[in-house]
């Protein structure tokens, strides 16, 4: 069974940095691309980003690419998203996903 | 890039059909578009891709057979047979478009069934 298994639930100040985790499991890592996608209250997904695990490139949406980090480390399936200079209509719950198997989601709050 | 619409809402009563529509941009009628399902609460569920002949690949894991997509043109239709109060949620629609670092892919505004 393919699993994305997401880190928990944070709460940032503005300007702060955030790392959320993606622990992938059921397929082989390198096979497909991880997006990251966020997704604020009430609104549709909005695609971030992408990285290639097979090897390591990644792809940003304009919006997000300053501020923006993707990685993958392959020694333990495992992707992770940094987004930086944090503001208040960054709060949303951000996913990774393979677009066909998705994280469960975590919930970013920013709030001083 | 493409863009791609969807009307905001559509309903349908218990056990009838209901078809949803996702409308790509002008010059991109060969495009392919990904369905997703967003339960209440719930993350998205990717439900089926869709090109102009039909179904790409399967799938998504546990989508039952009452749903099925066709593509005609600009657009990209998902049907719902036999709709269950379990498929009251949002759908989405979504579209890749580029290679390498032009890559991107946008969703559609989403379109929230409610099953009367």
């Amino acid at each position: 069974e393919v699993q994305l298994v997401q880190s928990g639930a944070e709460v940032k100040k503005p300007g702060a940095t955030v790392r959320i985790s993606c622990k992938v499991s059921g397929y082989t890592f390198t096979d497909y691309f991880l997006h990251w996608v966020q997704q604020a209250p009430g609104k549709e997904p909005e695609w971030m980003g992408l990285v290639d695990p097979e090897d390591g490139e990644t792809i940003y949406s304009e919006k997000f690419q300053d501020r923006l980090t993707i990685t993958a480390d392959t020694s333990i399936d495992t992707a992770y998203m940094d987004m930086s200079s944090l503001r208040s209509e960054d709060t949303a719950v951000y996913y990774c996903a393979t677009l066909r198997n998705w994280g469960q989601g975590t919930l970013v709050t920013i709030s001083s | 890039q493409p863009a791609v619409t969807q009307p905001p809402s559509a309903s349908a009563s218990l056990g009838a059909s209901i078809t949803l529509t996702c409308t790509l941009s002008s010059g991109y009628s060969n495009y392919k578009v990904d369905w997703y399902q967003q339960r209440p609460g719930k993350g998205p569920r990717f439900v089926m891709r869709v090109g102009t002949g039909g179904i790409v690949e399967t799938k998504g894991d546990g989508i039952p057979d009452r749903f099925s997509v066709l593509g005609s043109g600009l657009n990209r239709y998902l049907t719902i047979k036999n709709i269950q109060e379990e498929d009251e949620s949002d759908y989405y629609c979504g579209v890749d478009h580029g290679t390498g670092s032009n890559f991107v892919y946008v969703f559609g505004a989403g379109t929230k069934v409610t099953v009367l």
